[in-house]
């Protein structure tokens, strides 16, 4: 069974400053991975999303997210921190012989200080 | 992507009454995925739907507790049975997009059980 770690629960990080954010999965083979925002009170969005070739993925809010096949990892990354990126976030992983389900993360809180 | 309409965005209800869960999408859909997300948890899948056949339930998901209908290949509904303050939490429907892969989410149903 597919399954993802978030091993971080909040991130407190000063705007401007650079953010990233750690995701492991475990799966057989390679699996579809995505990253979620959800804002208070919002629905999801997606960020960005993964399944094959360039392992660097590049998304929308100036957000990206590396693959690395060795370490099963999918962290995200953005270089300069806004207050609007103040929100909880998911990684998520997908595979078409799970019958395309997600499995999520248990997501990451992140605070943005002035 | 595909626009997900999902109705109704929150309700309070009583213990041991049922609410039913609406989404409409704009484009056929193969699989519609339905997930639940208890105050301050990640998203849990509840059950996959496919038009035409029986949903498909995950652990700890009973159609008993959660009947999902799909008529047809744009709309999908489910029922939170007879209800407790411990089915508080915020349901969302899922479609796998035609695209590229990728998921997209209605806004979400707040339900409150008091």
């Amino acid at each position: 069974a597919q399954s993802v770690t978030q091993p971080d629960i909040h991130i407190t990080v000063s705007e401007g400053a650079s953010l990233e954010l750690r995701c492991n999965y475990s799966y057989g083979a390679t699996p579809y991975l995505f990253w979620y925002v959800q804002s208070p009170g919002q629905g999801l969005q997606l960020l960005l999303k993964y399944f094959s070739g360039d392992t660097l993925v590049q998304g929308i809010k100036g957000f990206e997210a590396e693959f690395k096949r060795s370490q099963s990892s999918f962290n995200l990354r953005k270089p300069s921190v806004h207050w609007s990126d103040a929100a909880e976030y998911f990684c998520a992983v997908g595979a078409r012989a799970a019958g395309n389900k997600l499995t999520f993360g248990g997501g990451t809180r992140v605070l943005v200080k002035p | 992507s595909a626009v997900i309409s999902q109705k109704p965005s929150r309700d309070i209800c009583q213990r041991g009454t049922s609410l039913t869960i609406q989404c409409q999408v704009d484009s056929q859909v193969t699989m519609m995925f339905w997930y639940r997300q208890q105050p301050g948890q990640s998203l849990t899948l509840i059950a996959t739907a496919n038009q035409g056949s029986e949903a498909t339930y995950e652990s700890g998901f009973v159609i008993d507790k959660f009947p999902i209908s799909r008529p047809n290949l744009t709309f999908s509904t489910l029922t939170v049975s007879n209800m407790s303050p411990e089915d508080s939490s915020i349901y969302l429907c899922s479609v796998e997009d035609a695209g590229p892969r990728g998921y997209t989410f209605g806004s979400g149903t707040r339900l409150t059980v008091v």
